[in-house]
C-alpha cells in the first residue's frame, strides 16, 4: 500500500440498508477526514479524527458514524442508508503540524 | 454566513495562455488558504499554500496570490497545457477551526491544444 486506499472503490445501496466504507492509510499520518463531494457543493467534512481513539464531527455529520481504533484506519458507516446519501466519498489525512492533506480515490456511492 | 466561492463558470483557454482562477471568501478569517488539482474520478491533489502573512507564491508555472483586505486568492496557471485540465480547488485553513479545510466547489478548466 502507497498512501491512501478506500474501499469499494463504487457501490449500489438499498435504502435502509447499513454499508461501512473503509479507509486506510500507510503514512502514519495522525489526522484522518471524511468528506463528501457533490455536484456545485464542493467537499463537505462529515466526521474527522486528529488521532487515534478520538473523533469529531465536521459540517455534516447526521447519519453517518465513524471510529478510529488505530492510527490506520478509519471507517465511515451509514447505519440506514438514504437517497440523499448518495455522492462520491474522500476519505483524506495529515501529519500533525502539517497543513497538505492527502486524499484517497473515492467511494462512489449510489443509494436507491 | 460563511460562503467560499469560485469562477461559477468553466474556463476554456488555448494552450500558452494564462488561466486566472478566483477564489473569494466571506466570514473566515483563514491563516492559510490551499489550492488542490482534482482529475474526473480521482481525489484532490495539494498544489500549493499560502499564509496569510503572505502576498504570492510561485511553484513553476503555477502562482498564486493572497489579498486577506479583498478576502480573495488568485490561482494563475501560465504557459497553459493541455494537462492542465482538471478542476482547481481552493480551501481555507483556520486556526479557529482546528485547521480543519473548508472547500469552495472548485474552477473546472479545459486548455485546448
Amino acid at each position: 500500500i502507497a498512501g491512501i486506499t478506500q474501499a469499494p472503490t463504487s457501490q449500489i445501496l438499498a435504502a435502509g440498508r447499513r454499508m461501512t466504507l473503509r479507509c486506510t492509510q500507510d503514512m502514519r499520518h495522525n489526522a484522518m477526514y471524511w468528506y463528501r463531494q457533490d455536484l456545485g457543493l464542493g467537499l463537505r467534512l462529515i466526521h474527522y479524527s486528529n488521532t487515534a481513539g478520538t473523533t469529531g464531527k465536521g459540517e455534516v455529520p447526521d447519519g453517518y458514524s465513524v471510529s478510529r481504533a488505530n492510527t490506520d484506519d478509519f471507517p465511515l458507516t451509514l447505519a440506514s442508508a438514504v437517497p440523499s446519501q448518495t455522492s462520491v466519498y474522500f476519505c483524506a489525512s495529515k501529519r500533525t503540524g502539517d497543513n497538505e492533506q492527502f486524499f484517497g480515490p473515492g467511494t462512489r456511492l449510489t443509494v436507491l | 454566513s460563511q460562503k467560499i466561492e469560485q469562477n461559477s463558470e468553466a474556463l476554456n483557454i488555448q494552450e500558452g495562455k494564462t488561466a486566472t482562477l478566483t477564489c473569494n471568501y466571506t466570514n473566515y478569517s483563514p491563516a492559510y488558504l490551499q489550492w488542490y488539482r482534482q482529475d474526473p474520478g480521482r481525489g484532490p491533489v495539494f498544489l500549493l499554500l499560502i499564509r496569510e502573512n503572505e502576498k504570492e507564491k510561485r511553484k513553476e508555472r503555477l502562482k498564486v496570490t493572497f489579498d486577506t483586505t479583498l478576502k480573495q486568492s488568485l490561482f494563475h496557471i501560465t504557459a497553459s497545457q493541455p494537462a492542465d485540465s482538471a478542476t482547481y480547488l481552493c480551501a481555507l485553513d483556520m486556526k479557529s477551526n482546528d485547521y480543519k479545510l473548508s472547500f469552495g466547489a472548485g474552477t473546472t478548466v479545459t486548455v485546448r491544444a
